[in-house]
């Protein structure tokens, strides 16, 4: 079965320093590899998606990621944070069987201070 | 851009009273999810439609939730009696092409 760890609950950097969210994954072929962002009370916003092909990938906001299918992981990273980044991050695996679905982690809450 | 429709954003009721929220998938996406999410936790899948069928509700408590996509479009999540329990958020969701899902807004659901 696939699982995704997202080893970090809480984050705290400083407005302007770089960050790196942790995510890794246990599947048992090559992945599909999402990042999302939720602000408090609203929906999950994709950041960026993995599938094949370059294994930096490019998000919106800044973001990107980097999977490394030797260390099963595939963090998030952004070199300079803006307090509008306060958010609560997730990482999901998928597809999942005839139903394709995805498997999200526990997510990150990243708290930025000015 | 095309984005995921719910309705209400907030919805709050008293313990065994019946609640009943909406979502209207991006035009064109043929699979639907329904997810619960509490505070502070990852999104948990309830159901999966594909186009007006169920795929999977395996993880959907059928003694009081019940979905509905009767024309393969938009979808509507029941819950009847409510209970204290079932105060969180209720995420729904399209799939795109490469298996990404979008997600609308949410419905916040807070049982008294």
């Amino acid at each position: 079965a696939q699982s995704v760890t997202q080893p970090d609950i809480h984050i705290t950097v400083s407005e302007g320093a770089s960050l790196e969210l942790r995510c890794n994954y246990s599947y048992g072929a090559t992945p599909y590899l999402f990042w999302y962002v939720q602000s408090p009370g609203q929906g999950l916003q994709l950041l960026l998606k993995y599938f094949s092909g370059d294994t930096l990938v490019q998000g919106i906001k800044g973001f990107e990621a980097e999977f490394k299918r030797s260390q099963s992981s595939f963090n998030l990273r952004k070199p300079s944070v803006h307090w509008s980044d306060a958010a609560e991050y997730f990482c999901a695996v998928g597809p999942s069987g005839s139903a394709r679905q995805l498997t999200f982690g526990s997510g990150t809450q990243l708290t930025v201070l000015p | 851009e095309a984005e995921v429709a719910q309705s209400p954003r907030y919805k709050i009721t008293e313990k065994s009273q019946a609640v009943a929220f909406w979502c209207d998938p991006i035009s064109g996406h043929a699979t639907l999810y329904w997810y619960r999410q509490i505070l502070g936790q990852g999104p948990e899948l309830l159901v999966q439609f594909q186009d007006e069928s169920v795929v999977d509700d395996s993880q959907l408590p059928k003694d009081r939730f019940s979905a509905e996509r009767l024309k393969g479009v938009d979808s509507t999540l029941k819950i009847q009696p409510a209970e204290l329990g079932d105060s969180a958020m209720y995420l729904c969701a399209s799939r795109g092409l490469y298996n990404e899902q979008f997600f609308g807004p949410g419905t916040r659901l807070t049982v008294l």
